[in-house]
């Protein structure tokens, strides 16, 4: 079993709708969670990242993360189709901050 | 300031071959990943340098191997080269050690092993 889980889909959704993606993990010493947005033929580009449990929100997106869950979530408000790309979650413990584990990725394609 | 820069974007090599893959951090950031990506595998941990020493490595064999320079740009290099090295290749650097958790990526290197 992974580390990391996460639904690769893909998911397709109507522009203007609420998306939201979701990573399970098994190692409970994670502690920074992070949400990763890839275009195709492009590198990961940081979106969120969020130190222990909660939420937090940057514009439409927002990051949450239940550690007696180990689940953690991103929702996109008011989907756009400039948005479609695969969202990639990554998880690391703090004293192996160089080494992320990443989850397999979940390809979104936003239809206008 | 400029992301993190890869060189080359595409490379093509046959079995057997050795390749060296190169990255220059942003500016300031002394700390670099490099990851393997795959459509079966995902995104996979390589190995972090920092300040010119290997802190972490992954679960690779030893022909992969890398090292950083004193200005903290960083190679690898894969010895002699499989089918299955054939990815995309991914330097990340970080902008201190109190963020080291938090990496940012440059555009990979496209490896085809034929």
């Amino acid at each position: 079993q992974k580390e990391v889980e996460q639904d690769p889909g893909p998911l397709s959704v109507p522009e203007g709708a609420i998306v939201s993606l979701n990573c399970t993990y098994s190692n409970s010493a994670f502690q920074y969670f992070m949400w990763y947005r890839q275009y195709s033929r492009k590198g990961p580009e940081l979106l969120m990242y969020t130190y222990s449990s909660g939420n937090k929100e940057d514009g439409r997106f927002t990051a949450q993360v239940d550690k007696s869950s180990k689940y953690i979530s991103l929702f996109i408000r008011d989907s756009q189709p400039s948005d479609s790309a695969t969202y990639l979650c990554a998880m690391s413990v703090y004293n192996q901050g160089g080494k992320l584990i990443f989850g397999q990725g979940t390809e979104l394609s936003v239809k206008p | 300031k400029a992301g993190v820069t890869q060189t080359p974007r595409y490379l093509i090599k046959t079995r057997g071959q050795q390749v060296t893959l190169s990255c220059s951090p942003i500016s300031g950031h002394r700390s670099v990943s490099w990851y393997q990506q795959t459509p079966g595998q995902g995104l996979q941990f390589l190995f972090e340098y920092f300040s010119e020493t290997q802190r972490n490595k992954g679960n690779f064999p030893g022909r992969f191997s890398g090292r950083q320079f004193s200005n903290s740009r960083s190679e690898m290099n894969v010895s002699t080269l499989e089918l299955g090295d054939s990815a995309l290749y991914l330097c990340a650097s970080t902008p201190s050690e109190a963020a080291k958790n938090i990496q940012y990526f440059g555009a990979g290197t496209r490896l085809s092993v034929l």
